[in-house]
This record gives structure tokens, sequence and C-alpha cells, in this order.
């Protein structure tokens, strides 16, 4: 079956553009992250979703960071005003939700940040 | 300090090797520890899934978690040059109704033949 689908697969802007970053989870799954992988480090945890509930946005590290999920399923990540510190793989994951479940992760958007 | 500790490699071993990936965490209450295989250019995978201490074998695969050290392991025996690859561990603690889950920096992996 299909997996998570992330586009674009590669971005490159100019410093202070705002960028759109797309997530189509697996359908029938529930819970949604997105996660920042800079070079050399470890996933950064960004923000859930899970169903109709309030986002967990405590990971988002600026208020230039936002995302929104339309009717529970596709998700979009926007980065406003974009600093070259912002230049990372933007990572989507899915879920059914639950306590033991298991995310599985999309491609990835790399975004270069001029 | 980090609340999970990876060493990021790059670690290169012979085909045919025991190949040990570790990570240290500091906070308590994790309670489910896994290992992601990441492939260049792609998202994560997960390979192993533990809940609390104890052992855990997958073919050639053995995840180890030692909660009173705080500290776990991935075994690979027989590595193979498709195993080339950047492993992830990953932790979280059950709270707020789902599992945030904590990455270590991840171990660049090579296995030449």
């Amino acid at each position: 079956g299909a997996g998570v689908s992330q586009s674009p697969s590669n971005k490159v802007t100019e410093k202070g553009k705002d960028v759109e970053l797309r997530c189509d989870p697996i359908s029938g799954h529930t819970a949604l992250y997105w996660y920042r992988q800079s070079l050399g480090q470890g996933l950064e945890f960004l923000i859930y979703f899970q169903g109709n509930s309030a986002p967990d946005k405590s990971g988002l590290p600026s208020d230039r960071f936002s995302a929104e999920r339309t009717g529970g399923s596709v998700s979009t990540l926007t980065i406003q005003r974009t600093q070259q510190e912002d230049s990372a793989v933007y990572l989507c994951a899915s879920s059914l939700g639950g306590q033991t479940d298991t995310q599985y992760f999309g491609p990835g958007t790399r975004l270069t940040v001029l | 300090q980090k609340e999970v500790e990876q060493d990021p490699g790059p670690l290169s071993v012979p085909e045919g090797a025991i190949v040990s990936l570790n990570c240290t965490y500091s906070n308590s209450a994790f309670q489910y520890f896994m290992w992601y295989r990441q492939y260049s250019r792609k998202g994560p995978e997960l390979l192993m899934y533990t809940y609390s201490s104890g052992n855990k074998e997958d073919g050639r695969f053995t995840a180890q978690v030692d909660k009173s050290s705080k500290y776990i392991s991935l075994f690979i025996r027989d590595s193979q040059p498709s195993d080339s690859a950047t492993y992830l561990c990953a932790m979280s603690a059950f709270s707020g109704g789902y599992n945030k889950l904590i990455f270590g920096a991840g171990t660049r992996l090579a296995v030449h033949p």
C-alpha cells in the first residue's frame, strides 16, 4: 500500500521567502508528526496532530513555523521569512496512535535556504 | 546534556563482522525503545521495538535495553554491505496521550565487502 508521501522532495529558496511543505499520511492514520533533521543531528520533534484534538506545538522553534492539518489527513508545514539555519530535512510521520504505535516516515523534504 | 546520547561514528566494519551500536539516556521515564535504520536520502524505517528492559531478537538483529544503566544496544550479526546506513535510536515515555520520540544523533555504519 501507499506509504507516507511528502512534497516537494527538494526545495531551494532565498532567505526571507516563505515555504510550504506538504505531507500525505497513510490512509487511516490519525496521528501525524513533523520532525526536522539537520546535518549530523538526530530528528528534532516539531509538532504532533491527533484526530481533531489541539496539536502539540511544543517543538516549533519559533513563531515563523506553523502547521495545519486539514480534514484530519493532509498536513502543511509553513516556514515564514526563512533563515539559513532553517536548512534541514523536514520529515513527516504518521501512525495509528495509541501507546505502542509505530511511526511510519516519509522520505522527507530537503530544504536549502540560500 | 542531551536526553539521548549516541556516537555518530562513522563506523566501518568488514562484511561478516558483528556490529554493536549503543545509546545512553538520562530520562528514567522512557519506557519504549526503538532502533530506526535510515538509508541515504530516505526516511527512517523502524527496525526494532522494545518495551522496558530485556532483549529482543529478530533475525540478525538483537536489541538490548538496560534501564538500570540507562543504556540500549543494537547488535547486528553477520553484517552485510546492505546494512550500510545510519542507525538512529529513539525512545519515549507515553505521556500526554502519545509517544513523542526523542532521537539520538544516529550512527553511520559502513560495511565493506
